[in-house]
């Protein structure tokens, strides 16, 4: 079984700060790494897919990073809104593996007006 | 276009009744996957198919098989559920190696 972890677990911010959580994954075999924000009582949607070392997207006020040889990505949130508050989840996918995707537990972020 | 639908969206079974989730996507996506979501442990794959008939185990398969019965369709079935079953559901599709979009989830309860 993969190991892909996050961290924090879970993280409370005031609003207007700014944020990140780091997603852990093995650094050999690397094929794609994802990000996607689970939002309460709905389903996870994609927010990022990143398959090059060194590779930053950004969306919005969303960003990440990704080190595929030390084997990490980081998300970052610029001003955080309470809108913001959701799960953020990290999948590893191993190459070879068919698109395999192994998921992280996630980390919870709740934004405070 | 409707994306992902899973049914049913919930379901209460007894300990040893069988019952099949059943999956379908309209996007013409390749792959397909099943996860359960249980409280503390994120997504946990059960089954995937990386394409119309293949499918391969995940991390964890017990007391599941699959059927990817043509590109569009993927099912779960439970021939024996017990409480440890008692999860929620997401099916999941991809076009090979890009994102994934998930269905609603089904929410099923084993007594």
């Amino acid at each position: 079984i993969l190991n892909v972890e996050q961290s924090p677990q879970s993280l409370h911010v005031q609003e207007g700060d700014s944020t990140n959580f780091t997603c852990s994954f093995p650094s050999s075999n690397f094929y794609a790494l994802h990000w996607y924000r689970w939002e309460t009582a709905k389903s996870p949607e994609a927010l990022f897919v990143m398959t090059l070392n060194g590779d930053e997207k950004k969306k919005g006020r969303i960003s990440a990073t990704l080190n595929t040889k030390e084997g990490y990505s980081y998300l970052y949130i610029k001003g955080s809104q309470p809108e913001d508050s959701a799960t953020y989840l990290c999948a590893f996918t191993e190459g070879g593996s068919n698109y395999k995707l192994t998921f992280g537990k996630g980390t919870l972020l709740t934004v405070n007006p | 276009n409707a994306g992902v639908t899973q049914t049913p969206k919930f379901q209460v079974l007894k300990t040893g009744q069988s019952m099949t989730l059943q999956c379908a996507q309209d996007m013409n996506h390749n792959s397909m996957y099943w996860y359960r979501q249980d409280p503390g442990m994120g997504l946990r794959l059960i089954y995937y198919s990386a394409s119309e008939g293949t499918t391969d185990k995940g991390e964890v398969p017990n007391g599941y098989n699959v059927s990817r019965l043509n590109k569009r369709e993927f099912s779960l079935r439970l021939e024996s559920a017990a409480p440890s079953q008692t999860s929620v559901y997401f099916c999941a599709s991809s076009p090979r190696g890009e994102k994934l979009f998930f269905g609603s989830g089904t929410q099923l309860s084993v007594l």
